[in-house]
């Protein structure tokens, strides 16, 4: 079984809106991690968000929330004012007691 | 602060050709390391990771290979390349919450 789940495979969003980019994540274990990565085209991995399973409060970076659901195993990205430089993949990623799942990702295009 | 570089930024090998890449981590003492590779339009997939000096583990079977032979230098490896081994190779490091900081990575291309 899929260890993270993303099933958009492509978003658009209009610049200035407001995107959600969904994932969910199957774990057992109680202590765990949840990261977003950006990759733009150059393909460099861009850190955006962390979320701990014990933090009680949604983790916020700027323009980045994340929309954390721990009872529906979710933590969905959120992105307001969307801005052109956001085009790009954007990885969901789980950190169990091991190294970083990533999920397939979502390509987000921000439409002028 | 800590850099990781990553090279070569391209790389075009005939089939049956070896294969180096090299990572090497600045500004932090006993990393942990990790491989991954991700296919054209795909996530990122493990390969390999490594906790200390000579300490790998290898999450997928294949015919590569990766060693720590120093502290911040972890070094891919193939003995002959598949064409199956093209991707984009990532370096990265990982401090104690596990986040991830990536290399620029490596496009592979085998021919």
């Amino acid at each position: 079984a899929q260890k993270i789940t993303q099933t958009q495979p492509g978003m658009f969003v209009q610049e200035k809106e407001a995107v959600t980019l969904d994932c969910t994540y199957d774990t057992s274990d109680q202590s765990y991690g949840l990261f977003w990565y950006k990759q733009p085209s150059s393909g460099e991995m861009i850190f955006l968000i962390y979320q701990g399973s014990y933090d009680e409060q949604n983790a916020t970076e700027g323009r980045y929330s994340l929309n954390f659901q721990k009872a529906r195993k979710s933590a969905n990205l959120v992105i307001s004012a969307s801005q052109l430089g956001d085009s790009a993949m954007y990885f969901c990623a789980m950190r169990e007691n091991t190294p970083l799942v990533f999920g397939k990702g979502t390509r987000l295009s921000v439409i002028a | 602060s800590q850099t990781i570089h990553q090279w070569p930024a391209t790389l075009v090998q005939p089939v049956g050709s070896p294969l180096s890449l090299e990572c090497t981590v600045e500004g932090t003492s006993n990393p942990n390391l990790y491989w991954y590779r991700q296919a054209a339009g795909r996530g990122l997939q493990l390969l390999f990771y490594s906790v200390g000096i000579g300490q790998i583990s290898s999450e997928v079977p294949q015919n590569l290979s990766a060693s720590r032979p120093q502290d911040r230098q972890f070094i891919l490896s193939s003995k002959k390349l598949l064409l199956s081994d093209s991707g984009f190779y990532l370096c990265a490091w990982s401090d104690v919450r596990r986040k991830l900081f990536f290399g620029s990575g490596t496009q592979l291309s085998v021919l």
